[in-house]
């Protein structure tokens, strides 16, 4: 059965880093694109990042380009988002989610999701 | 970027009743529309990739059709777990989505 169980969100100050993490199980993790999207309180969904099989490329939209950085490990099956330089706009639920095989961006499976909020 | 304009944002049904929710791309995407489901506990369900393919799992109560920029998920005859939310999504570039749509019971 696949599995991703997000991690590492919670309260930071505007200005501050942070990092998830995305554990996945019950799959080949290198054979599959990793991505992250993200939902604001009462709102609706935004993807934020991508990164190919074997990490070697990496896609952001603007919102955070240049502020975001995904990775994947595929040794420890492990999924990550280093945010820096947080807003009070980038409070969200961030989910990770597997795409479909052969496909970047068929968001075929889901975590539960981890909660991030900015605030001083 | 292409914009997905979902309609309508909220949609009030009856069970066994027949509902159509309709999402727009900004330009064509050649089939590349996907649907999910969004429980109120946040946790989040594929149900039809490429237009009108099922998920595994998914009820044949759901189908999709479209093409070109109009695209539509159909539930032909509402059940008490498919009140939720739904959200039409673009992966014919960087993927979109749009804004949602709320079925709630009537």
């Amino acid at each position: 059965e696949v599995q991703l169980v997000e991690s590492g969100g919670g309260l930071v100050q505007p200005g501050s880093p942070l990092k998830l993490s995305c554990a996945a199980s019950g799959f080949t993790f290198s054979s599959n694109w990793l991505n992250w999207i993200r939902q604001a309180p009462g709102k609706g969904l935004e993807w934020v990042a991508s990164i190919n099989p074997d990490g070697s490329s990496t896609y952001y939209p603007d919102t955070v380009k240049g502020r975001f950085v995904v990775s994947k490990d595929n040794a420890k099956n492990t999924g990550y988002l280093q945010m820096n330089n947080l807003r009070s706009e980038d409070t969200a639920m961030y989910y990770c989610a597997r795409a479909y095989d052969g496909t970047p961006s068929w968001f075929a499976y889901w975590g539960q999701g981890t909660l991030v909020t900015v605030s001083s | 970027d292409i914009q997905m304009t979902q309609s309508p944002s909220s949609l009030p049904a009856s069970l066994g009743e027949r509902v159509t929710i309709s999402c727009r791309a900004s330009q064509g995407i050649s089939n590349n529309l996907n649907w999910y489901q969004q429980k109120p506990d946040g946790t989040i369900k594929p149900l039809i990739y490429y237009t009108s393919n099922l998920q595994s799992g998914v009820p044949s109560r759901f189908s999709g059709s479209g093409s070109g920029t109009d695209y539509s998920l159909t539930i032909s005859s509402l059940e008490p777990e498919d009140f939720a939310m739904y959200y039409c999504q673009q992966d014919a570039s960087f993927p979109t989505f749009g804004a949602g749509t709320k079925l709630e019971l009537k």
